[in-house]
């Protein structure tokens, strides 16, 4: 079963507006580790924060910003006054403890317009 | 940085071939990962390797074996290619460092791959 679900696939922002995308999770451990990572259309999975289960403290980084809410399962990713570069496809993914795997969601394809 | 390189960015092979795929990474990671993404459903984990020469099964192994006999490479065999293994490939790497699970993984490229 998907451990990880994006349930937005699509997104289209005009530039400068700000983007939200949605990540639902699931897991029976306490110990565990979301990641998002974003793909431009180079294909490159390029790696941009990892939360673990016991730091619920929110994440900004420059434009981005990172809501994680364990009482709804969610980790949730903001991109501040868009820009073209940033059209991409977003993965969120978790990792459990004593657990090699990460388990993606579909991911969410952003395109920002000019 | 870490820098993961697959061998190739597009391949083209015939039904039946025996194909393989290389990933090298240059970081002495420990971890190395193989997946392959199609449209819709994000990334499936093929197989992976914590050590030389160990391997584990992922969610979809079937038809697909790998090797791993250095540290900083990890190939991926299509030992009978068929079209619906027509996708993107995507190698990662990660430290063995810590927990388990708490390392990103660093990703390759990619390779797209088109079994005709």
């Amino acid at each position: 079963a998907q451990k990880v679900t994006q349930a937005q696939t699509e997104i289209s922002v005009v530039e400068k507006e700000d983007v939200t995308l949605d990540c639902v999770y699931e897991t029976r451990d306490t110990t565990y580790y979301l990641f998002w990572y974003k793909q431009p259309p180079s294909g490159e999975l390029v790696f941009l924060i990892r939360r673990n289960s016991f730091d619920e403290q929110n994440e900004i980084s420059g434009r981005y910003s990172w809501n994680f809410q364990k009482s709804t399962s969610s980790f949730n990713f903001t991109i501040t006054a868009s820009q073209v570069v940033d059209s991409a496809v977003y993965f969120c993914a978790l990792s459990e403890a004593n657990d090699y795997k990460l388990s993606f969601g579909a991911g969410t394809t952003v395109t920002v317009r000019a | 940085d870490v820098k993961v390189t697959q061998s190739s960015r597009y391949l083209v092979k015939r039904t039946g071939e025996k194909v393989f795929l290389e990933c090298v990474q240059d970081m002495d990671h420990e971890n190395m990962f193989w997946y392959r993404q199609d449209p819709g459903l994000g990334l499936r984990l093929i197989y992976f390797s914590y050590d030389v020469k160990m391997k584990e099964k992922g969610d979809i192994p079937e038809g697909y074996s790998v090797s791993r006999e250095k540290k900083e490479r990890f190939s991926l065999i299509l030992e009978s290619a068929s079209t619906n293994q027509t996708s993107m490939y995507l190698c990662a790497s990660s430290s063995g460092q810590g927990m388990l699970g708490n390392q990103p993984q660093h990703f390759g490229d990619g390779t797209r791959l088109s079994i005709l």
